[in-house]
């Protein structure tokens, strides 16, 4: 099973809104409305961020917005704060009865 | 307090073998599907398996390239998910997460939602 595909890096200033692409295929992304989002900051363990391709679990910014279009998916951040600063990781259910993530997207907030 | 402590990372020689640990509180660890997770030094996520409930059939599913090396398993009357970690490579080196899958009224979300702290194996002669 292939990574998903995803910018390695994006940046935007405080305030902006920024898009992070993750693409897969008609195994995973494409095939199922399992799409998760995860928020990692250095040293940290991976936070659950988007569900669902769309939900927001409780607790987390409406900032966080997820859509999916065909293969690809994505996650937008409006309002960027100082603190979005970190890496994000896709994931999709796959076919296989297995799960697969991206590579994984360092955001830069200038 | 709700959490998942991992425990058992240590440096190992290649072809060796390694069991870890991940400790449950504050949930109802009998219902939870559990995952492990691994991450590289400075890379990405890397899936590496699922243990279904037993209410579910205790299902288990691995990512291909530790199947048959890497063995889940659970001890629900001490709240403990296990790896067992055999023929291990230099390629198995990685902090090790469990996870557990979020679930809400029976369902199950097929999303990494409670994460434990992370254990470190280091496969190195």
């Amino acid at each position: 099973q292939s990574a998903l595909t995803q910018p390695a890096s994006v940046s935007g200033s405080p305030g902006q809104s920024i898009t992070i692409s993750c693409t897969g295929t008609s195994s995973d992304v494409g095939g199922y409305n399992y799409v998760t989002w995860y928020q990692q900051h250095p040293g940290k363990a991976p936070k659950l961020m988007i569900y669902d391709v769309t939900n927001r679990p409780s607790g987390v910014s409406n900032r966080f917005s997820g859509s999916k279009s065909g293969n690809t998916a994505s996650l937008t951040i409006s309002g960027l704060q100082a603190e979005d600063e970190a890496d994000y990781y896709c994931s999709s259910y796959t076919s296989s009865t297995a799960w697969v993530f991206g590579g994984g997207t360092r955001l830069t907030v200038l | 307090e709700v959490q998942l402590v991992e425990s058992g990372g240590d440096l190992v020689e290649p072809g060796g073998s390694l069991r870890l640990s991940c400790a449950a509180s504050g949930f109802t660890f009998s219902n939870a599907w559990m995952h492990w997770v691994r991450q590289a030094p400075g890379k990405g996520l890397e899936w590496v398996g699922r243990i279904k409930s037993k209410t579910n059939g205790g299902t288990i599913d691995y990512a291909a390239p530790v199947k048959g090396r890497l063995t889940i398993s659970r001890d629900d009357s001490k709240n403990t998910l296990f790896l067992q970690m055999n023929s291990l490579k230099t390629e198995d080196t990685a902090v090790y997460y469990c996870t557990t899958d979020k679930v809400n009224s029976g369902t199950y979300y097929n999303a990494f939602d409670l994460w434990g702290q992370g254990t470190m194996v280091t496969v190195s002669s």
